[in-house]
């Protein structure tokens, strides 16, 4: 099974912009899958946000705001989340994953909004 | 609005069979090309996924998971159903039911259902 590597915590103020990272492993080609972003607030399930494979093949949740995106970093192997005027009720933890042969999940990310 | 239920045991004893339900209301579970799914989450940690199965029966499980776990469909109640056996505590965790849509999207959840593994 592939590890998908989130940072565990990050912080912005609100209003700022975060970037969030998920790192595949070396063996697994970012380019070649959809990464897919959920959020989660504590008590919920998760919710999901978007998923991108290239600007021209992405998709958004449902209600998701467009200051939700998605992008790749070929050069580091990693997608990105990123969220833009943060705002307190981005506080959550993000989870990234793919789809290779069966669903992997990163360990997620917790958004600290100061 | 689809909605998905989990319902079942909350306490399972080491070495016995966790069996949980997921309901599902707002639609057939047989229209549209869906999935569904399980995934579980320890309190405090990350996800895990389960496995998935579709209207037809096909499944596809978790490699770490596949030699205890089972997932079935029932479509006539609209429900599926998820067991593994010889649980541990290693198992306890929230479980929750989602529907796969469309480019793999899990786009309905349950709100999950905590399990626990204790003699």
């Amino acid at each position: 099974q592939p590890v998908l590597t989130q940072p565990p915590s990050s912080s912005a103020s609100p209003g700022e912009s975060a970037r969030l990272t998920c790192t595949l492993p070396s063996d697994i080609n970012v380019g070649s899958y959809n990464i897919y972003w959920y959020q989660q607030k504590p008590g919920s399930p998760p919710r999901y946000l978007l998923y991108y494979y290239s600007d021209s093949d992405k998709g958004q949740g449902s209600g998701v705001p467009s200051r939700f995106s998605g992008s790749k970093d070929a050069s580091a192997n990693t997608g990105i989340l990123l969220i833009s005027g943060l705002q307190s009720e981005d506080e959550a933890d993000y989870y990234c994953m793919i789809w290779p042969s069966n669903v992997v999940f990163g360990g997620g990310t917790k958004l600290t909004v100061l | 609005q689809v909605q998905l239920q989990e319902s079942g045991p909350g306490l399972v004893k080491p070495s016995q069979t966790l069996s949980l339900t997921c309901t599902v209301s707002g639609g057939s579970i047989s229209s549209g090309s869906y999935f569904w799914s399980w995934i579980r989450q320890p309190a405090g940690k990350g996800l895990e996924w389960i496995g998935r199965i579709y209207t037809s029966g096909s499944t596809n499980y978790n490699p770490s998971l596949k030699s205890r776990v089972t997932i079935s469909v029932d479509t006539s109640k609209n429900q599926f159903s998820l067991k593994l056996n010889s649980v541990t505590a290693a198992d306890t965790a929230f479980y929750y039911c989602a529907r796969v849509g469309y480019k793999g999207v899990f786009d309905y959840w349950g709100q999950g259902t905590l399990v626990t593994v204790s003699s």
